[in-house]
């Protein structure tokens, strides 16, 4: 069965503080996403890496960077948290048509 | 570049009633079309696509989808919702032959009620 994990479900970090959101698929998929999800905006694009220490931004990826050094593994990483990037970060991995998410990970920013 | 817009934020029914959720796109290009549902406190799951062939798509639990190019609509239905259909429902959109990405739409909370 397809798998795509994240490294915490729940998240409390302070401002300013150097965030890591980690994500393994175990599907040996080559394209994997980041994604914020915040109430009426739906799903925005962050980064995107469709192999491995290749990476493109999204919509959105300022304020975050991002780091694939093995195939199975897609970290995004907030330099500086702040405020505006509490939001649950959603991962996925890709095959030829259909995405496959992680469960999520809620992060606040105090 | 592709767009989505789901027409309705929040759908309240009765359970056993009808319900349509709609999506609508905007697409230079050929496009491969999705519906992803999120039950609470989970992540994305895929609940049904269209890539080519026929227009009406069939989910395993009753759901189902038509692709209307010429209106350029995906609209979700299901003629009987049960309480645990109680979930957000996304639309999304890819270029065929294109990009990767997905972009989708802001979602329709869908609550079905007793």
């Amino acid at each position: 069965d397809v798998k795509v994990t994240q490294s915490s479900r729940y998240l409390v970090k302070r401002t300013g503080e150097k965030v890591f959101l980690e994500c393994v698929q175990d599907m040996d998929h080559e394209n994997m996403f980041w994604y914020r999800q915040d109430p009426g905006l739906g799903l925005r694009l962050i980064y995107f890496s469709y192999d491995v220490k290749m990476k493109e931004k999204g919509d959105i990826p300022e304020g975050y960077s991002v780091s694939r050094e093995k195939k199975e593994r897609f970290s995004l990483i907030l330099e500086s948290a702040s405020t505006n990037q509490t939001s649950m970060y959603l991962c996925a991995s890709r095959n030829i048509y259909e995405q496959y998410f992680g469960p999520g990970t809620r992060l606040t920013v105090t | 570049a592709q767009s989505v817009t789901q027409l309705d934020s929040q759908v309240p029914v009765f359970e056993e009633a009808p319900v349509e959720l709609r999506c609508n796109y905007s697409s230079s290009v050929s496009v491969y079309l999705f519906w992803y549902v999120q039950y609470p406190n989970q992540g994305l799951q895929l609940l049904l696509k269209y890539l080519s062939g026929s227009t009406l798509v069939e989910s395993i639990n009753g759901f189902e989808a038509e692709f209307n190019k010429s209106q350029t609509s995906f609209h979700l239905r299901k003629p009987s919702v049960h309480i645990s259909d109680t979930a957000e429902y996304f639309c999304a959109v890819s270029e065929k032959g294109g990009s990767e990405k997905l972009v989708f739409g802001k979602g329709t909370k869908l609550t079905v009620n007793p």
